[in-house]
């Protein structure tokens, strides 16, 4: 299935690099969404962006920033990561931002911060 | 409290089996309640939205108690295929905001 993409599935980085990671929805969605999910802990919601705004922000620290550029794209940029960070980094879209909206995801960036 | 609370399990059961899995969840205001599957390793999937009458499909049954917050899977004859990770999500809480549990492990053995 490549109804959503993410690049890179894996990225092991420093605390001191830079990375992004890349979403794309190929299901002609308006919603995007970016999650953590750690070893052993619930899937946490970061961003929600409906058509290109966002819409919501769960508190996330300021090293991980978010762009939308466009409804089928969105990246995640990382900064001074810490080594908790590490986890799995989770893509969805959905056709609209409602509640009744089923969420669609890709295979994930699972990353390590050394 | 948890906004959105399973039982981790492991449920270990063998073929043909049925199992039932629960779902509590805090906010009486949410809206809308689905079952997302996670095989290891894997993203989450769709399995089946709950809906207020309970709803059917194939081995797999969901239902929806608004009054005593909570939600339920039941799996029927119960298939090696059926192992993962069962997904509680809730939405609507205050606004557009999507709420996972940490899920229920199955485990289903020859």
């Amino acid at each position: 299935e490549t109804g959503v993409t993410q690049t890179p599935r894996h990225l092991v980085m420093g605390m001191t690099n830079k990375k992004s990671l890349k979403c794309e929805q190929h299901l002609g969605h308006n919603a995007m969404y970016w999650y953590k999910q750690s070893a052993k802990k619930p899937l946490e919601l970061m961003f929600v962006y409906n058509f290109k705004e966002q819409t919501e922000n769960n508190s996330v620290p300021s090293r991980f920033s978010p762009e939308c550029p466009n409804s089928s794209h969105l990246f995640l940029h990382l900064h001074t990561l810490q080594p908790e960070d590490s986890a799995l980094y989770l893509c969805a879209s959905s056709q609209g931002s409602g509640p009744q909206e089923t969420q669609y995801f890709g295979p994930g960036t699972r990353l390590l911060v050394l | 409290r948890k906004e959105v609370e399973q039982d981790p399990g492991p449920f270990n059961v063998p073929e043909g089996a049925t199992v039932a899995f629960n779902c509590t969840y805090s906010n009486s205001a949410s809206q809308s309640f689905f079952w997302y599957r996670q095989d290891c390793r894997k993203e989450p999937k769709l399995l089946m939205s709950v809906y207020s009458s309970g709803n059917e499909d194939g081995r797999f049954t969901a239902q929806l108690n608004r009054a005593s917050q909570y939600i339920s899977l039941l799996i029927r004859d119960s298939k090696l295929s059926d192992s993962a990770t069962y997904l509680c999500v809730v939405n609507g809480i205050g606004g557009f905001k999507t709420i996972f549990g940490a899920g229920t492990r199955l485990f289903v053995k020859a």
